[in-house]
């Protein structure tokens, strides 16, 4: 199985920050990578697939890169909206798996 | 508008049985890949099975291989997971997702309310 593994577990940050959340895969799963947003209570929210392609309707503030092992999602000036949990997902191969999760936190 | 509506979640003893259904609307549910993910309380989220458009393929997690059952009926826009020999470590939201496209190798765009597996004597 592929194991994803997302750093850092905790992240403070300020409004206006800009941030970066890292996702490594144990090997290589291309660029077969979504990352989703939860708030609690809520389901998931689908922001970006295919390493780098933006959902519709999602903030152009939110971008993500890598291919291979290495992905990250970066937030170029954080909102008060955009605090919340962050999870990377890997669709390369079955089984599908998650990383543990980004909470990103205010400072 | 998609709509994912889950229902057949509750309190069941370990060792029983359920079956979750999702409801599926606003787009053409038999053209996507359709996937349950489960979030046990206070942890992260757990790929649990997906199925092809036809149904002719499912594929699943071997921490539920062989106890869940996964299907659909595309004439009824609907997704169903029959869960049994349930133990503490199935409590959990079951989410049902929907693909972004019509093949297994996907991102999953929208996603239900969740329904909530308690399994407990």
């Amino acid at each position: 199985d592929i194991q994803m593994t997302q750093s850092p577990s905790t992240l403070s940050a300020s409004v206006g920050d800009r941030v970066t959340i890292t996702c490594r895969a144990s090997q290589s799963i291309n660029s077969w990578l979504a990352w989703y947003q939860q708030k609690p209570g809520k389901a998931p929210k689908f922001l970006i697939y295919k390493a780098s392609s933006l959902e519709s309707g999602v903030p152009s503030r939110f971008s993500g890169s890598g291919s291979e092992t290495e992905f990250t999602l970066t937030i170029s000036s954080l909102q008060p909206d955009d605090f919340a949990t962050y999870y990377c997902q890997q669709y390369n191969s079955f089984p599908q798996t998650f990383g543990q999760g980004t909470k990103l936190e205010i400072k | 508008e998609v709509q994912l509506l889950e229902s057949g979640g509750g309190l069941v003893q370990p060792g029983g049985s359920l079956r979750l259904s999702c409801a599926a609307s606003g787009f053409i549910f038999s053209n996507y890949v359709m996937t349950w993910v489960r979030q046990a309380p206070e942890k992260g989220l757990e790929w649990v099975s997906t199925i092809t458009v036809s149904g002719g393929n499912a594929f699943y997690a071997d921490s539920v291989k062989g106890r869940f059952t996964i299907s659909r009926d595309n004439s009824k826009d609907t997704l169903y997971l029959q869960i049994n020999s349930l133990g503490a470590e199935d409590t959990a939201v079951y989410y049902c997702t929907k693909g972004k496209t019509t093949a297994t190798r996907t991102g999953y765009d929208y996603w239900g309310q969740g329904t909530l597996v308690t399994v407990s004597s």
